[in-house]
């Protein structure tokens, strides 16, 4: 079974710290997107990268992919309340059947205190 | 544009009963994708529709699952007769095209309860 496994599972931060978030995993992958999900909502996309090495950021957040493309890591600059949040990666596979499958982290559970 | 749409939000049904869930994916999204989270795991393929089509089903965990796509637009999944282990949370989610660079756009999830 092809993990990816997110440290750490939780994370309780003050407000104007930074953090970093990783995903590891022994399989590679053609691509890792980055998603947050709130309470009660579906996972909302961030980011993706594609190329071993990547780095792209967006806003207080950067995000890299490992040169191999077996892991991926978040750090958030300043963190505010309203990075509080689930943050999933997912990494996405060629499968059989002719189109990417998607396989999902474990998950960070972040919370960012005022 | 409305989003991904996602009903029940909630059920809650005995053992051996039958549920469905329906998904609405956004207009002209022609990807439709169910993914669940039983808890304390992470989220889990389930299926992909291309159309009317299910491009890939190696997610489904036994045939005690149905999902149907007529005509391309929205989709069901039904479990009948459910059991415990199917409590979860069933997300949808939905792309204009295949490939990395096509955001996938997820429901809100219905929660499901099998007591």
């Amino acid at each position: 079974t092809q993990l990816l496994e997110q440290s750490p599972q939780f994370l309780s931060i003050q407000e104007g710290e930074n953090l970093t978030v990783y995903c590891n995993s022994s399989s590679v992958f053609s691509s890792l997107q980055w998603y947050r999900q709130e309470p009660g909502e579906g996972p909302v996309l961030l980011v993706t990268v594609v190329t071993g090495g990547e780095v792209k950021k967006l806003k207080r957040l950067t995000f890299q992919f490992g040169d191999a493309r077996k892991d991926s890591s978040l750090h958030i600059t300043a963190a505010q309340p309203g990075d509080t949040g689930l943050y999933l990666c997912a990494g996405a596979k060629w499968g059989g059947s002719g189109t990417y499958k998607y396989i999902f982290g474990t998950g960070t559970r972040l919370k960012v205190l005022a | 544009e409305a989003g991904v749409t996602q009903f029940p939000s909630h059920s809650v049904i005995e053992k051996g009963q039958t549920v469905t869930l329906r998904c609405d994916p956004i207009s002209g999204h022609d990807n439709l994708y169910w993914y669940r989270r039983v808890m304390g795991k992470e989220i889990k393929f389930l299926l992909h529709f291309v159309k009317e089509s299910k491009q890939d089903e190696s997610g489904m965990p036994n045939n005690r699952f149905l999902a149907e796509r007529t005509g391309g637009t929205y989709s069901t999944l039904k479990v009948q007769p459910a059991e415990l282990e199917d409590s979860g949370v069933y997300f949808c989610a939905s792309s204009q095209g295949q490939g990395e660079f096509q955001p996938q756009h997820f429901g809100d999830g219905t929660r499901l309860s099998i007591l």
